[in-house]
């Protein structure tokens, strides 16, 4: 069965300070790997798209990795704001499915002052 | 620049009750998604479509229903509501391709009582 998880679940970081979260997948075949960043009440927002080809791939403090051999990725915040404050979101697509996602449940980031 | 709008954004309905989720994009993407977002899950898809006339089911698509009559607009149907149906649901649009970016719409908060 296709499926994302995620972890941390929730994690607490004090403003300034980096963070990972991690990402392992069992989707196959295996398209392309997206994390989202979803602010409380609002809709998903794309941070990276990468391929199976591409290892790294950043958005600003966002740093995303992929290892489509271990099937794992990261996303990597550096010098973290009070507005990093959102659920992560790993997404893995299928080339089967075109744009038909398998959502990981989320990482709940709390970045304090 | 409007992107994905959902209308309403919450929305209490009685057990038994049938109501219309509206979702409209400006951007001429071909495919229309619709998910369903609950408490420690990943999102989830209902039904989807890759052009104006086609649908199609994903995960999750007892209970509902989908037209896609232009390329706009593609609403969701609770046929008669239940209380497991008490979700967060979002569109989604995009260009067809199973790498392309994926819009979400802010979400619709859903509760069956």
């Amino acid at each position: 069965k296709n499926q994302v998880e995620q972890s941390p679940q929730s994690l607490i970081i004090l403003e300034g300070k980096n963070c990972t979260l991690q990402c392992n997948y069992t989707v196959s075949p295996f398209s392309n790997l997206r994390w989202y960043k979803q602010d409380t009440g609002r809709g998903p927002v794309s941070l990276t798209i990468m391929t199976f080809s591409e290892n790294t791939k950043s958005n600003g403090r966002y740093t995303a990795t992929l290892d489509a051999d271990t099937k794992q990725s990261s996303l990597h915040i550096t010098a973290s704001q009070l507005s990093d404050s959102a659920s992560y979101i790993c997404v893995v697509s299928a080339r089967t499915y075109g744009q038909n996602f398998v959502f990981g449940p989320g990482t709940r980031l709390s970045v304090l002052p | 620049n409007a992107g994905v709008t959902q209308t309403p954004k919450f929305q209490v309905l009685k057990t038994g009750q049938s109501m219309t989720l509206q979702c409209a994009q400006d951007m001429n993407h071909e495919y229309m998604s619709w998910y369903r977002q609950d408490p420690g899950m990943g999102l989830r898809l209902i039904h989807y479509s890759v052009g104006a006339g086609i649908t199609d089911q994903g995960e999750v698509p007892n209970g509902y229903n989908v037209s896609r009559s232009t390329t706009e607009d593609f609403p969701l149907r609770l046929l008669s509501a239940a209380p497991s149906q008490t979700s967060v649901y979002f569109c989604a649009s995009g260009q067809k391709g199973g790498r392309t970016e994926a819009f979400f719409g802010q979400g619709t908060r859903l509760t069956v009582v």
